[in-house]
């Protein structure tokens, strides 16, 4: 079946820092692929999302490129910053149907 | 923008009793789905309905029912609550999906469940 595997946290960084977080997918057939996002208290709002191999999705400054060879969609930021602090997912959707990761909790110290 | 909303935002239940989470979307989506999120596991899909009239089982439906009401509305009932089912429940939903097709999904602020 499908699966989503990404790396574990929490992730602690300082401001304008680069952030990375790993996204490795297990899947039949051709599916998007999706990070969400979601601050505290709150639920998951769409970060970025890739339809097809060699897409790169991007948003808010985060990027991330389908890579079908790696099977992979690492999200990455160049200069985080404090109000990025949440819990990042990545997902995979496929057969009419969401599959999550874990989740990765990122924070920002000023 | 009021997207998808969800009652209530936060219950208590007592083993054995029911209860019946509500689900709104206002954004003409076919499609609703209901997840619990618990630690370090992600969001795992209890049910789903791929369009009104009709609703499909997920990862974990045991000790669940839902009822898509209209397009609008997608119900969750827990009908013998249990102390394995605290947890944050998120309903969402999302355009026609196709084989080829995978639209994003829109999720509501949650409902946060504890069963003593």
């Amino acid at each position: 079946g499908n699966s989503v595997t990404q790396m574990e946290g929490p992730v602690t960084l300082s401001e304008e820092a680069f952030l990375t977080i790993n996204c490795t997918y297990t899947a039949t057939g051709y599916p998007s692929l999706f990070w969400y996002v979601q601050y505290p208290g709150e639920g998951l709002q769409l970060l970025l999302k890739a339809t097809k191999a060699d897409d790169k999705g991007s948003n808010k400054g985060f990027e991330a490129t389908y890579r079908k060879e790696t099977t992979s969609f690492h999200l990455e930021k160049g200069s985080v910053q404090v109000s990025d602090s949440a819990v990042y997912f990545c997902a995979l959707s496929a057969n009419y149907k969401l599959s999550f990761g874990a989740g990765t909790t990122v924070t920002v110290r000023a | 923008n009021a997207g998808v909303t969800q009652t209530p935002k936060f219950q208590v239940l007592k083993t054995g009793q029911s209860m019946t989470l509500q689900c709104a979307q206002d954004m003409n989506h076919n499609s609703m789905y209901w997840y619990r999120q618990d630690p370090g596991m992600g969001l795992r899909l209890i049910y789903y309905s791929a369009s009104e009239g009709t609703t499909d089982k997920g990862e974990v439906p045991n000790g669940y029912n839902v009822s898509r009401l209209n397009k609008r509305e997608f119900s969750l009932r827990l009908e013998s609550a249990a102390p394995s089912q605290t947890s944050v429940y998120f309903c969402a939903s999302s355009g026609h999906q196709t084989s080829t097709s995978n639209q994003p999904q829109h999720f509501g602020d949650g409902t946060r469940l504890s069963i003593l």
